[in-house]
C-alpha cells in the first residue's frame, strides 16, 4: 500500500533562511508526487508535481523539490524565505488503484512558521 | 483563473442532525472528490464521483454519507444524522481526467468547508 511520511510535524525558521521540507513516500510503482500549500483559512493549493522527467521540479512562489528514487524522497525547498510562506504543507502522493481510478494519499502535513 | 468554490465556509449543527455541503467544480471537469481534514491530522479521502455515480469510497465513508450532482453544476456532501467525530475541514476537489484515468491531470482543491458539531 502506498504512503506518505512527513517527518517534520513542525519547523520554524527565520524569514530569509532556506527552507527544507522532508517528504518520503512508499509505493510499488512509479510515483507521481505532489507538494500543496494551505494557508490559514485557505483550501489546497498546489504548488508543484513530478510525474517524470527532470527529477528537479520548479513550482510557484519560488519553491522547487527534488525526486529521488534511491531514497524515496521528494522534499521540498525554497532558498529564502517569506513571511507569506507561514502556512501548512502538504505531500502527497498520486497512485492508480486496483480499479484503475486514481487517488490521492497525502502525509501528515508540516506546518511552517516565519519569525521576522 | 477557473476555481473550485465550496459553500459555507463555516457550518456548525448540532449532533444528530443533517448536513449538506456544497461544491460547485470547475466547469469542464469529470471527476469529483471529497476529502476532509480533521483537525491535526491529514488529508484523508473520502469519495469519489463519475458519471453520476460514486467510483471509489474510503472505509469513512459509510452509510451516514451520500454524494449527488443535483444539477450541472452543483456536487453536494450530505452526512445524515452528524457525529461529534466527524467535525473537520471538508475539501472538494475536481479534475479533468479523460474516459482512461492518468496522473497527467491536476486535482483542483476549494477553499474547504469546517464542519463543526456540537
Amino acid at each position: 500500500a502506498q504512503s506518505v511520511t512527513q517527518p517534520d510535524i513542525h519547523i520554524t525558521v527565520s524569514e530569509g533562511a532556506s527552507l527544507e521540507l522532508r517528504c518520503n513516500y512508499s509505493y510499488g510503482a512509479t510515483p507521481y508526487l505532489f507538494w500543496y500549500v494551505q494557508s490559514p483559512g485557505q483550501g489546497l493549493q498546489l504548488l508543484l508535481k513530478y510525474f517524470s522527467g527532470d527529477t528537479l521540479v520548479q513550482g510557484i512562489k519560488g519553491f522547487e523539490a527534488e525526486f529521488k528514487r534511491s531514497q524515496s524522497s521528494f522534499n521540498l525547498r525554497k532558498p529564502s524565505v517569506h513571511w507569506s510562506d507561514a502556512a501548512e504543507y502538504f505531500c502527497a502522493v498520486g497512485f492508480i488503484r486496483d480499479t484503475g481510478r486514481r487517488a490521492l494519499t497525502f502525509g501528515s502535513g508540516t506546518r511552517l512558521q516565519v519569525q521576522p | 483563473e477557473p476555481e473550485v468554490t465550496q459553500t459555507p465556509s463555516h457550518q456548525v449543527t448540532q449532533m444528530g442532525q443533517e448536513v449538506i455541503l456544497r461544491c460547485v467544480p470547475i466547469s469542464n471537469h469529470l471527476y469529483f472528490y471529497w476529502y476532509r481534514q480533521i483537525l491535526g491530522q491529514k488529508v484523508e479521502f473520502l469519495v469519489s464521483f463519475y458519471n453520476n455515480e460514486i467510483s471509489e469510497k474510503s472505509e469513512i465513508f459509510d452509510d451516514q454519507f451520500s454524494v449527488e450532482r443535483p444539477d450541472g453544476s452543483n456536487f453536494t456532501l450530505k452526512i445524515r444524522s452528524t457525529k461529534l467525530e466527524d467535525s473537520a475541514m471538508y475539501f472538494c476537489a475536481s479534475s479533468d481526467q479523460g474516459a482512461t484515468p492518468s496522473m497527467n491531470t491536476e486535482a483542483f482543491f476549494g477553499q474547504g468547508t469546517r464542519l463543526t458539531v456540537v
